[in-house]
C-alpha cells in the first residue's frame, strides 16, 4: 500500500498571501495524484487532478505541481473561502484501493 | 449537472447491518465506477469500496471486506452499500462519489451518517 504523507497538518496564513502544501508518496505515483477541498459541513471536492490539472470551475490561484513522489499545491492569493482542510490522494494502479493523506487544515492567521 | 444523494443515515447497534443508498443523476450512471469513501468525526478521508460500471468487481479496503458489500442497480441508477457486523469503528460519515474516466473521484455526494452506539 503507498502511504501519502501531507505536510503541514496545519498552515496558518493570512488572506492575500500565498500558501503552499506538500504531499509526499512512499513510492511514485506517477502523476496520478488529485487534491481535494473540503470546507466544514460540506462534502470534499476535487480541485487538482493529473498532479496539476485543475478541475472545472476551480480559480486559477490554485495550482499543482510535482511528480513521482513529492508533489504540491500553491495558493496564490488566500481568499476568505480558501480556508478548508485539504487532501492528496493517489490513483496509480487498478484496483483499488488507494490512499489519502491525512490532510492539511489551511487557517487564517 | 450530476448529482449524487446519499440516503440510509441510522443509529445502529454495534454487530448490526445497515444499507446505505446513492441516487445518482445528471449522467450516465451505468458507464461510471462508483465508489463509497468515509470519513469518522473529526478525522480524514478513507477508501472503503468500489464497484465496476456494469457491476461485475467489485473492491475493498481491508478493514471492511468480508463485513461490508458493495452494489448498484443501473436501471435505478442507485449505488448500494450493504454494512454488516458493524463496530463503533465504523462510525463516519459516508459520501459516495463517482470515478473519473482517470480513476479519481470527480463528483461527491453531500454524505450520510452512521452512528454505532449501544
Amino acid at each position: 500500500e503507498i502511504l501519502m504523507t501531507q505536510s503541514p497538518a496545519t498552515l496558518s496564513v493570512s488572506p492575500g498571501e500565498r500558501a503552499t502544501l506538500s504531499c509526499r508518496a512512499s513510492q511514485s505515483v506517477s502523476s496520478n495524484l488529485a487534491w481535494y477541498q473540503q470546507k466544514p459541513g460540506q462534502a470534499p471536492r476535487l480541485l487538482i487532478y493529473g498532479a496539476s490539472t485543475r478541475a472545472t470551475g476551480v480559480p486559477a490561484r490554485f495550482s499543482g505541481s510535482g511528480s513521482g513522489t513529492e508533489f504540491t499545491l500553491t495558493i496564490g492569493s488566500l481568499q476568505s473561502e480558501d480556508f478548508a482542510v485539504y487532501y492528496c490522494q493517489h490513483y496509480n494502479y487498478w484496483p483499488p484501493p488507494w490512499t489519502f493523506g491525512q490532510g492539511t487544515k489551511v487557517e487564517i492567521k | 449537472e450530476v448529482q449524487l444523494v446519499e440516503s440510509g443515515e441510522a443509529l445502529v447497534q454495534p454487530g448490526g447491518s445497515l444499507r446505505l443508498s446513492c441516487a445518482a443523476s445528471g449522467f450516465t450512471f451505468s458507464t461510471y465506477a462508483m465508489h463509497w469513501i468515509r470519513q469518522a468525526p473529526g478525522k480524514g478521508l478513507e477508501y472503503v469500496s468500489t464497484v465496476t460500471s456494469n457491476g461485475g468487481a467489485t473492491y475493498y479496503a481491508d478493514s471492511v471486506k468480508g463485513r461490508f458489500t458493495v452494489s448498484r442497480d443501473n436501471s435505478k441508477n442507485t449505488l448500494y452499500l450493504q454494512m454488516g457486523s458493524l463496530t463503533t469503528e465504523d462510525m463516519a460519515m459516508y459520501y459516495c462519489a463517482r470515478g473519473s474516466s482517470q480513476l479519481y473521484f470527480d463528483y461527491w455526494g453531500q454524505g450520510t451518517l452512521v452512528t454505532v452506539s449501544s
